[in-house]
């Protein structure tokens, strides 16, 4: 069973708009999460992470929200640029309440940028 | 400090063979990680090395293997490919088990 679901497999927006990325995870418990961005033919990069004991995260145009009660997260991504078109991972590190030791990966959602 | 390195980044094969990737870590890095990523699944957890021993597997069949040498390059090996094998290959280095993993370029494998 999945613990963290991206349930959108696609995206598309236009350039200078805000993209939205979801995530829902399935332990209150986990405490730790993580956003991954990929572009093809190439490894994922570690983009922005969220402690549960903030509600946001904010990194120049990049902003995490968590929503507790709703095991929720969101990036937000304003403006949306061309080089933003990508994969999006949300993740679990390994620790805390991810008895794995390992990431949990979602299974990604490719943002288009449309000009 | 270089990164994660795979060879070879491209890869085809026919049904039937064996194939071999290799993975080199950022120096000083004990822990390998590998990944396979397809479109339909997105990044599935293969296999964990540390020191030289396996830690942790996904969940994949027999075929898969892996192996990590002393100077914490690891391989991993696929035998008897089949169409579904054609996906990314992923390796991640980190410093120590349960550590931030740092992902290198990826193997493309086409399996024909």
């Amino acid at each position: 069973d999945q613990q963290v679901k991206q349930n959108s497999p696609s995206l598309s927006v236009q350039e200078g708009r805000i993209s939205i990325l979801n995530c829902d995870y399935t332990n209150s418990m986990f405490d730790y999460f993580l956003w991954y961005k990929k572009y093809p033919a190439e490894g994922p990069t570690f983009l922005i992470s969220i402690s549960s004991i903030k509600d946001k995260n904010e990194d120049g145009r990049f902003t995490v929200f968590l929503n507790k009660s709703a095991k929720h997260l969101s990036l937000h991504i304003v403006p949306s640029q061309p080089g933003d078109s990508a994969v999006y991972f949300c993740a679990l590190p390994p620790r805390g309440a991810n008895r794995d030791d390992k990431i949990i990966f979602g299974k990604g959602t490719r943002l288009h940028i449309l000009p | 400090k270089a990164g994660v390195t795979q060879t070879p980044r491209y890869l085809i094969k026919t049904r039937g063979q064996q194939v071999t990737l290799s993975c080199s870590p950022i120096s000083g890095h004990r822990s390998v990680s590998w990944y396979q990523q397809t479109p339909g699944q997105g990044l599935q957890f293969l296999f964990e090395y540390f020191s030289e021993t396996q830690r942790n597997k996904g969940n994949f069949p027999g075929r898969f293997s892996g192996r990590q040498f002393s100077n914490s390059r690891s391989e991993m090996n696929v035998s008897t490919l089949e169409l579904g094998d054609s996906a990314l290959y992923l390796c991640a280095s980190s410093p120590q088990l349960a550590a931030e993993q740092f992902f290198g370029p990826g193997t493309r494998l086409t399996v024909l």
